[in-house]
């Protein structure tokens, strides 16, 4: 079993939809990321979080250290939201980190 | 701040020519880079992390003699596959930390390289 597993695999939505992506990991952690990769193949750091919650524009990431558990919602997606997301956590105290699997999302207009 | 650039942004190569690619902090001073290499529709995998000034730490499975990386400064490292051959081909993707034991890692733009 991988140590980072991400749901769903694949994800289309319309526009304006509200977006749900979770990820669930089973080591302990220093801390979890949630990037950004888009077609392109560049990647961006959309968070880094290790307790609670983080908000950014439209993005809002949470992390519940007890059940092992994060999501990424996307309020109000767009089309240019398009991308695959991936989960990773910095696997206790090691800079590495371990990745998911990744979410495509694609948002339709 | 935090950008890291890689260059060449895409690459061709024949086989059993050697291909280098940089990574460089454009505004900070990186402690660590790690390299990736990312298959179609897989996630990364990580090959190697590379500190200023010491020798690379490979992961398991990865060929130091093939992929030779070299960290001279706290702001380049640079990555050589030696000897390519098209199974090589791969997109390659640095990512630099600019603190010791920082969890935050900034990515580059990824070298795609097709071995021919």
């Amino acid at each position: 079993k991988n140590e980072v597993e991400q749901s769903p695999q694949n994800l289309t939505a319309q526009e304006g939809e509200f977006i749900t992506i979770n990820c669930s990991y089973s080591v302990g952690i220093s801390a979890l990321h949630w990037l950004q990769q888009h077609p392109g193949g560049g990647i961006v750091s959309l968070f880094m979080l290790s307790s609670g919650k983080k908000k950014h524009g439209r993005l809002i990431a949470t992390i519940n250290i007890q059940e092992k558990h994060s999501s990424l919602h996307i309020t109000a997606s767009h089309p240019r939201d398009s991308a695959v997301y991936i989960c990773a956590v910095s696997k206790g105290g090691s800079e590495k980190l371990v990745f998911g699997k990744g979410t495509k999302l694609t948002v339709n207009p | 701040g935090a950008v890291v650039s890689q260059h060449p942004s895409w690459v061709i190569c024949k086989s059993g020519t050697s291909v280098k690619i940089e990574c460089r902090s454009l505004d900070f001073q990186a402690t660590t880079m790690f390299w990736y290499r990312q298959f179609p529709k897989q996630s990364l995998m990580l090959m190697a992390t590379s500190n200023e000034g010491s020798k690379a730490t490979y992961e398991q499975g990865v060929e130091k003699d093939k992929f030779l990386i070299n960290h001279a400064s706290l702001t380049l490292s640079t990555l050589t596959v030696t000897s390519a051959h098209p199974e090589d081909s791969s997109f390659y993707i640095c990512s630099a930390t600019r603190q010791s034991n920082s969890y935050e890692q900034y990515f580059g733009p990824g070298t795609r390289l097709t071995v021919t």
